[in-house]
């Protein structure tokens, strides 16, 4: 089984700064790398599909990166919205998520 | 607008069986695919599986292959999900989403709580 690493598992921001999320895939593999954004007690919200495409209708703020088995997913300026947990997946894989805490 | 509403929580005896279901709306059903995603209270998302909503065609993750069985009823847009031989630690929310292309979903039903307890 592949398996996706998210690092950090947690981190702690204030609104207005800039956060950058990391994703190793055990393994390359030819599929799309997604980002997902899940609020507490609501479904996960698909943000960025094949490493780098905004989801329609997710601010730009949220941008995606990488290849291989290195993709990063990127928060220019946190909103108070923003702060979730967030999910990079690839295939049939999650990683184990990385929850944005307020300062 | 795209819709996904799922079935109400469950309550299930260990060994049991539970069928969650997933009624769509909104868009053509036999366009698209759709998975099913699980999250055991505070920890990750887990996929399980996923059906073509054209040709009924399934995949299952392997861990879940002897126990799970995804179904779909075209007449009403509706997908089913049956996991067996329930234990504890299938105790969980199970969530069904729309694929909009292989391995990536973009929307979500509001999940079911199943909760497996003697």
């Amino acid at each position: 089984d592949i398996q996706m690493t998210q690092s950090p598992s947690s981190l702690s921001a204030s609104v207005g700064d800039r956060v950058t999320i990391t994703c190793r895939p055990s393994q390359s593999m030819s599929a799309s790398l997604n980002w997902f954004q899940q609020r507490p007690g609501k479904a996960p919200k698909l943000l960025i599909y094949d490493a780098s495409t905004l989801q329609s209708g997710v601010p730009s703020r949220f941008s995606g990166s990488g290849s291989g088995t290195d993709f990063t997913l990127t928060i220019s300026s946190l909103q108070p919205e923003d702060f979730a947990t967030y999910y990079c997946q690839q295939r049939d894989n999650f990683g184990g998520g990385t929850t944005v805490e307020i300062k | 607008q795209v819709q996904l509403v799922q079935s109400g929580p469950e309550v299930k005896k260990p060994g049991a069986s539970v069928r969650v279901s997933c009624k769509t709306s909104g868009f053509t059903f036999t366009n698209f695919g759709i998975s099913w995603v699980r999250q055991a209270p505070g920890q990750g998302l887990e996929w399980m599986g996923w059906i073509s909503g054209y040709n009924s065609k399934t995949t299952y993750k392997e861990k879940f292959q002897d126990r799970i069985t995804l179904t779909t009823d075209t007449s009403t847009t509706t997908v089913y999900m049956e996991l067996r031989s329930l234990t504890s630690d299938d105790t969980a929310m199970y969530y069904c989403a729309r694929d909009i292309r292989s391995w990536t979903e973009d929307h979500w039903g509001q999940g079911t709580l199943v909760t497996v307890s003697s």
